[in-house]
């Protein structure tokens, strides 16, 4: 069971460059999330998606886009990328059934350095 | 609005003491709570949930959590802390499908 898969685990970019994370589940999930974390702040939503073909913005979400490619996987997208956008991300899912009561599962993260 | 406050930002223990970290939410609507635990280079994994009925709530390695209601506490307990606790703690909220909030974190410290 692979559960919630993470590429790349480490990424060093330039200020304006571009990337894409990417994330996949195999537990048949509705819900997939994609949070950054830093020092002292906890874990920041930045985009969700309740369903296929659905994305919405979440705390944090100026400077990223997001695609819902299928139910199995949600990329995030850095355009152009800023030093504070330096943080580790983590891609989660949760859900099979769209109920409000179920934990969500953690990909193990992109550590994730502007310079 | 619904959020997740956790009071303690770093929490230094001796191995075999007890320890309370501590989370407090807002919410106008019931809400479902989670803690969840990440070593050190990991990713978050779930420790134990509320969703309804006892307010006392378990996990395997001996963590517990209560949920009080008229508080808006779901503080986590441990009666004797391990070297192998030493972890950050977050305590997390849903109250509908979509959203799922965190608080900012409590690292656990223990100490030989």
């Amino acid at each position: 069971n692979a559960g919630v898969t993470q590429t790349p685990k480490f990424q060093v970019l330039k200020t304006g460059q571009s990337m894409t994370l990417q994330c996949a589940q195999d537990m048949n999930h509705n819900s997939m999330y994609w949070y950054r974390q830093d020092p002292g702040m906890g874990l920041r939503l930045i985009y969700y998606s309740a369903s296929e073909g659905t994305t919405d913005k979440g705390e944090v979400p100026n400077g990223y886009n997001v695609s819902r490619l299928n139910k199995r996987e949600f990329s995030l997208r850095l355009e152009s990328a800023a030093p504070s956008q330096t943080s580790v991300y983590f891609c989660a899912s949760r859900g099979k059934r769209k109920v409000r009561n179920t934990e969500a599962f953690f990909g193990q993260g992109t550590r994730l350095t502007v310079v | 609005a619904q959020s997740v406050t956790q009071l303690d930002s770093q929490v230094p223990v001796f191995e075999e003491a007890p320890v309370e970290l501590r989370c407090n939410y807002s919410s106008s609507v019931s809400v479902y709570l989670f803690w969840y635990v990440q070593y050190p280079n990991q990713g978050l994994q779930l420790l134990l949930k509320y969703l309804s009925g006892s307010t006392l709530v378990e996990s395997i390695n001996g963590f517990e959590a209560e949920f009080n209601k008229s508080q808006t506490s779901f503080h986590l307990r441990k009666p004797s802390v391990h070297i192998s606790d030493t972890a950050e703690y977050f305590c997390a909220l849903s109250y509908n499908f979509n959203k799922f909030y965190f608080g900012s974190g409590t690292k656990l410290n223990v100490k030989p």
